[in-house]
Order: C-alpha cells, then structure tokens, then sequence
C-alpha cells in the first residue's frame, strides 16, 4: 500500500499569500498519477488536481501542482478566505486507493 | 450535471449490517464508474470500493471481508453493505463518481454530501 505523508498538518498564511503544501509518497507514483482535493468546512471534499498538474473544470488558476516520483507539491497563490479548508492528496497508480492525512490551510 | 445523493439509517448497532444507497441523477448508472468513500468525525479519507454497472467491483483490501458493493440500474443507483460493524465504522460516508479508463481508476469527481453513520447500542 503506498503510504501518503502531508506536511505541514496545518498552516496559517495571511490574505494575499502564497500557501506550498507537501505530498510525499512511500514509493514512486508512476505517471503521475496523484490528485489534491480540497474539503472545506462541513463539506465533500472537492478535486481541484488531477495527474499532479491539471487543474480540474472550474478550478482557478491560482491552484497549481507540481512534482513527481515521490515529491509532489499543491501551491495556492493569493489566498483569500474562500481557501480555508483541509487539503488532501490522493494516489491512484496502485490499489488500495489512498490519501495523505490533509494539510488545514488558515487565514490569519 | 451528475449529482449524487446518500441515503440510509444513520444509527447502526454493533454487529449489525451498515446499509446506505446512493441516488445518481443527471445521467445513466450505466455511463461510468461509482464508489464508496468514508471519513470517520475529524480523521482523514478513506476508499471503500468501487463498482460497474455490470458487476465488476475491487474492494480495499481493509474491508474486503465484510464489504459488498452493488448497482441497480433500474433505479440508478449503487448501494454499500458494510457487515459486523463496530464503533470503529463510525464516519460520514461518501459516494462519488470514479473516472476510470483504460484499465485503471482513479479519481472522484463529483462527491455526495455525505452521510454520517454511528455504530452504537
């Protein structure tokens, strides 16, 4: 089972900045085959990423993902209050299916 | 636009079987791929299963022994029975559309709202 770790577990950034959360996996995600989804207060988490980079149908391009292999990192610029919310990668290159622990993105 | 909506008792008692359904609107049961999440209060993500309309299903291997994941496409739904339930069962439990192609499956896009579930006496 390919074990995701995410750090840091929590953030608190002021409006205007740039948030870099972290995503590494315990063996190499082939093709890139890594989303991050955002779950915001009460809600379903969201896709925002797919295939480490590409951003979903309607999600702005202040969301961005980079990396590959194990290190694969979600950057949010311009935060706002709408981006409060727990941020999770997922694998999907092998079964089972899994998830980071989340990152809680705050708003000083 | 797909939507999905859970539904199904929200207190289970220990032992028991968990049972939720969940409704697909928008478009045919038939055109994808359907799975079951779940998130126990405060903790993280965790894949249940996935399923096709025409049976084919791949279970986590956590729960495989006691999970079974089934479609009716004549009410466009796909229903979870989660058997010999414990507390530890306990979580808001989550369908959603799973894109698969080729072969692979991969990511969920759209989620229902979630269902919270008690396993309690």
């Amino acid at each position: 089972e390919t074990v995701l770790t995410q750090s840091p577990g929590s953030l608190s950034l002021s409006p205007g900045e740039t948030a870099t959360l972290s995503c590494r996996a315990s063996q190499t995600i082939n093709n890139n085959y890594l989303g991050w989804y955002q779950q915001k207060p009460g809600q379903a988490p969201r896709l925002l990423i797919f295939t480490a980079s590409t951003r979903a149908t309607g999600i702005p391009d202040r969301f961005s993902g980079s990396g590959s292999g194990t290190d694969f990192t979600l950057t949010i610029s311009r935060l706002g209050p709408e981006d409060i919310a727990v941020y999770y990668c997922q694998q999907y290159d092998s079964l089972p299916l899994t998830f980071g622990g989340g990152t809680r993105v705050e708003i000083k | 636009q797909v939507q999905l909506q859970e539904s199904g008792p929200g207190l289970v008692k220990p032992s028991e079987t968990l049972s939720l359904t969940c409704t697909v609107s928008g478009d045919s049961i038939t055109s994808y791929w359907w799975s079951w999440l779940r998130q126990p209060p405060g903790k993280g993500l965790e894949w249940i299963g996935y399923v096709y309309y025409s049976g084919i299903t791949n279970y986590s291997p956590s729960l495989e022994s006691r999970v079974t994941i089934s479609v009716d496409t004549s009410k466009n739904q796909f229903s979870l029975n989660l058997r010999s339930v414990t507390a530890a069962d306990t979580a808001i439990y989550y369908c959603a559309r799973i894109f698969c192609s080729g072969g692979g499956c991969y990511w969920f896009v759209p989620w229902g709202q979630g269902t919270l579930v008690t396993v309690s006496p």
